[in-house]
């Protein structure tokens, strides 16, 4: 089993809309959790770190649920610029465990 | 101020030849990764060092191995290079949360 499982997508939102994605990942004794974003193949870079009790930075909602093992990404009134590719980052120990993506498209 | 940084950004192999990625960063960090980024597979691990003198294997080690020469710099080698290695590599550090990668370096092997 991947350590960390994403939705691939691809999600095609118009402009102005919500989008909602989550990730899974197969170790419960994982310590921290982020959100990268990705332009076009080049390298990754933080969106945000995922808290547990949740957290907002502007437009975007990250949530965790370690009962689960699950985290998501909400991105409210989306624009053009937004679309991207989103990485599920999962830390154990000091290993650094990326998800596949999942691709997000905001269209005009 | 640098970052981290990747060198060559372009390369391409023949089959079975040998050649090592070079990765700097100047930030002071402990902790530096080698990345494998193919279609549809994301950033897969290839070998991680959590601190200057220790190295560990990732998810995908086999055909590569890893030197972390000091704190600054974390080399990736390829001693028989395969097509299979065509891929996208990405170099990153990290210290506490967050990771900061290199451009990262687009090999082929023919």
């Amino acid at each position: 089993r991947k350590e960390v499982e994403q939705d691939p997508g691809p999600f095609n939102v118009p402009e102005g809309a919500t989008v909602a994605f989550n990730c899974t990942y197969s170790n419960s004794a994982s310590q921290s959790f982020f959100w990268y974003r990705q332009d076009c193949r080049k390298e990754p870079k933080l969106l945000m770190s995922v808290y547990s009790s949740g957290n907002e930075d502007g437009r975007f909602t990250a949530q965790l649920n370690r009962a689960s093992q699950y985290i998501s990404l909400l991105i409210r009134d989306s624009k053009l610029s937004d679309s991207a590719t989103y990485l599920c980052v999962v830390l154990n120990d000091y290993k650094l465990s990326f998800g596949a993506g999942t691709t997000v498209t905001v269209r005009a | 101020n640098a970052g981290v940084t990747q060198t060559p950004k372009f390369q391409v192999l023949k089959t079975g030849q040998s050649m090592t990625l070079q990765c700097a960063q100047d930030m002071n960090h402990n902790s530096m990764y080698w990345y494998r980024q193919d279609p549809g597979m994301g950033l897969r691990l290839i070998y991680y060092s959590a601190s200057e003198g220790t190295t560990d294997k990732g998810e995908v080690p086999n055909g590569y191995n890893v030197s972390r020469l000091n704190k600054r710099e974390f080399s990736l080698r390829l001693e028989s290079a395969a097509p299979s290695q065509t891929s996208v590599y990405f170099c990153a550090s990290r210290q506490n949360t967050e990771a900061f990668f290199g451009q990262g370096t687009r090999l082929t092997v023919v």
